[in-house]
């Protein structure tokens, strides 16, 4: 079964950091790109960064620029988000999402991890 | 402010034909393909349309897209209740290098 599942999301203290982790299962991980999205409490979704097959290439959405860092281990079949300087308007579920080439979409979602930062 | 435009809500009765807009630039829906995703109360978003008119495996056809110029739609024939739910549209944005989605649009079943 494809599958997404995150992790290591919750409470943090305003200028705190979290590092947030994907696993990935039943597809070639290694060969898709792959993508953040969140969503803050009562509001739209909203896309935060995604990592190249490889690693080599990545986008950011300009809110999070300087400040969030995605990475993944091909190895492990996993994504990550680390997230330092967090603010009260970074407060939202996490979400990983599979971007398929073809068609050009997010195909696969995991269930999501909430972040709260709060003091 | 979403980048992408939708009306916050939209509604019908059973076996009604609802459009849910979605407005755009051209440096998004104007240069690439659109996707609608729909979000159940309380779960994940999933990918209802690809490609502004392509349904994955398993999407009934009552759902449909369209894109015209800078704008795309999508259309819920045949209304039911477990329609009820979040849509969003999205597109990559060659000027802002990123993914783009419409605020999304509230949809109830009356």
């Amino acid at each position: 079964e494809v599958q997404l599942v995150e992790s290591g999301g919750g409470l943090v203290q305003p200028g705190g950091s979290l590092r947030l982790s994907c696993a990935a299962s039943g597809f070639t991980f290694s060969t898709y790109w792959m993508s953040w999205v969140r969503q803050a409490p009562g509001k739209g979704l909203e896309w935060v960064a995604n990592i190249k097959h490889e690693g080599s290439d990545k986008y950011y959405v300009d809110s999070v620029k300087g400040r969030f860092t995605i990475s993944r281990d091909n190895a492990k079949n996993s994504l990550y988000l680390q997230m330092n300087s967090l603010r009260a308007e970074d407060t939202a579920v996490y979400y990983c999402a599979r971007e398929n080439s073809s068609p050009n979409a997010f195909d696969i979602w995991g269930q999501g991890t909430m972040v709260t930062v709060s003091s | 402010q979403s980048v992408l435009t939708q009306p916050p809500s939209a509604s019908g009765t059973p076996g009604q034909r609802v459009t849910i807009s979605c407005s755009g630039s051209s440096s998004n829906i104007g240069s690439d393909t659109v996707n609608w995703y729909q979000q159940l109360p309380g779960t994940a978003p999933e990918l209802l349309i690809y490609s502004n008119n392509q349904r994955p495996s398993g999407v009934p056809d009552r759902f449909s897209g369209s894109k015209s110029g800078t704008s795309a739609s999508l259309a819920i024939s045949g209304l039911q209740s477990e329609d009820e739910a979040d849509y969003y549209c999205a597109a990559w944005d060659d000027s802002l290098n990123g993914w783009v989605f419409g605020g999304g649009t509230k949809l109830t079943v009356l």
